[in-house]
């Protein structure tokens, strides 16, 4: 039993390329989110999706785009990268709105 | 707009101290307010607090929700080194049928041995 698994660990990418992160949970989780943690800010909600085909804007939505095929995974996506965007991105899943998230190990980028 | 703030911002204290950390919020369409604590990585989850379930305890944590000042505290008993941390505070909310947890941007705790 895995819970929550992000790839990659890490990534450097230059501006204006793309790239795809992947996050996925073994728990049968319903609902999963994609976070940025940055120094100061707190974690902060970019996408969610309450279920597999949906998904949903958060609070710093801008630049991202997400998928959810499969219940399982839910993909985060860079289609031009910024510099603005270096942080540590985070995955979580929860069994339904408001209990407790299962977090992912991150995935720390930088775009220089 | 919605917010979670946590104090302090930062905390050294000695081994066998008690600390009690703050977290106050005003979030729309209150559900739950969790703790969690992040080591290096991940945040992993403490305590879940409810309406229905005010206070929760588990071994030398525990955590009170004060629904009237909009609050809650946690208190962290003879501390020890492995409890050095940040500690997040967030609170989950509705609003027009959008779901969203507020995070503090945390208090980072250092246990001195």
């Amino acid at each position: 039993n895995a819970g929550v698994t992000q790839t990659p660990k890490f990534r450097v990418l230059k501006t204006g390329q793309s790239m795809t992160l992947l996050c996925a949970q073994d728990m049968n989780h319903e609902y999963m989110y994609w976070y940025r943690q940055d120094p100061g800010m707190g974690l902060r909600l970019i996408h969610y999706s309450v279920g597999e085909g949906t998904t949903a804007k958060g609070e710093v939505p801008d630049g991202y785009n997400v998928s959810r095929l499969k219940k399982q995974n839910f993909l985060l996506g860079l289609e031009s990268a910024a510099p603005s965007q270096t942080s540590v991105y985070f995955c979580a899943s929860t069994r339904g709105y408001s209990y407790e998230q299962y977090f992912g190990p991150g995935t720390r980028l930088t775009v220089t | 707009e919605d917010k979670v703030v946590q104090s302090p911002l930062s905390l050294v204290v000695h081994e066998g101290d008690t600390v009690t950390l703050n977290c106050s919020y005003e979030v729309t369409n209150f559900r739950s307010l969790l703790w969690y604590k992040q080591e290096k990585k991940a945040p992993t989850f403490l305590f879940m607090l409810t309406s229905s379930g005010i206070e929760k305890k588990s071994g030398r944590l525990s955590s009170i929700l004060d629904k009237k000042e909009l609050s809650s505290i946690l208190n962290i008993t003879a501390t020890q080194t492995g409890d050095s941390a940040i500690y997040l505070c967030a609170v989950a909310g509705s609003q027009s049928g959008t779901y969203k947890y507020i995070f503090g941007t945390g208090t980072r705790l250092k246990v001195l041995a």
